[in-house]
């Protein structure tokens, strides 16, 4: 139970483009989405968290016009990255918290951008 | 805000051997406290968490223990094999009300 479907896996784009990121909760309702961005060898650095019916919060240095959080529903959560460019070549991954036995919290699969 | 620090950046360890992971937390409200191991390409896998009520968890050959005093936390693993090579991160939080802080990762290599 408590599964986070993300797509796509991974995506190529060319600099100036728009790219977006889907998560879905399949089993579970998720109210929050959290966005983490991952560089290669480093670690997961929190972006952004989503909440359904209102305005994304966006952590420190990160631009919330380029990268567009929108929690639709209670199952969808989206990132569209605008204008692409290669420095935004990363692992992007959402990840939900869960109410329920045992809590936590359930990433998806991530998103592996490669702008070009 | 929450800052985790984790030691080493990358352990070589004899299969059979055991291995431990140390982390340590700056947030006195973060209460939950969970490990995740991270295969090439893949989103992180959690493997075992402890909450601030308990000071030792244990499931199989995994185990984390946990020192709110002194704001630190670990993760041993027992009878290394092959596959438990990866890396492997710490976090915490205050469960619910925010996202997941990570340490920066830990490299294990398990010797054949």
């Amino acid at each position: 139970g408590a599964v986070v479907s993300q797509h796509p896996s991974r995506v190529i784009c060319k600099s100036g483009t728009s790219v977006k990121i889907e998560c879905r909760s399949l089993d579970f309702q998720a109210t929050t989405m959290f966005w983490y961005r991952q560089f290669p060898k480093q670690s997961l650095m929190l972006m952004a968290t989503s909440n359904e019916g209102s305005k994304a919060t966006y952590e420190q240095g990160v631009e919330k016009d380029k990268f567009l959080i929108n929690h639709a529903s209670l199952t969808l959560s989206t990132l569209t990255v605008t204008s692409a460019h290669p420095e935004d070549s990363s692992f992007y991954i959402c990840s939900a918290p869960h109410v329920r036995a045992g809590g936590g919290y359930t990433f998806g699969s991530g998103t592996r951008l490669t702008v070009v | 805000g929450e800052n985790v620090e984790q030691h080493p950046s990358t352990l070589s360890v004899q299969e059979g051997d055991s291995a431990v992971i140390k982390c340590t937390y700056s947030d006195s409200a973060s209460n939950y406290f969970p490990w995740y191991k991270q295969e090439l390409g893949k989103g992180p896998q959690l493997i075992i968490d402890i909450r601030s009520n308990v000071g030792e968890k244990k499931d199989q050959r995994i185990a984390v223990t946990l020192n709110k005093t002194a704001k630190h936390f670990s993760l041993h693993i027992t009878e290394t094999q092959p596959e438990d090579s990866a890396v492997y991160f710490c976090a915490a939080t205050e469960e619910g009300a925010d996202g997941l802080t990570f340490g920066k990762g830990t490299h294990l290599i398990i010797q054949p």
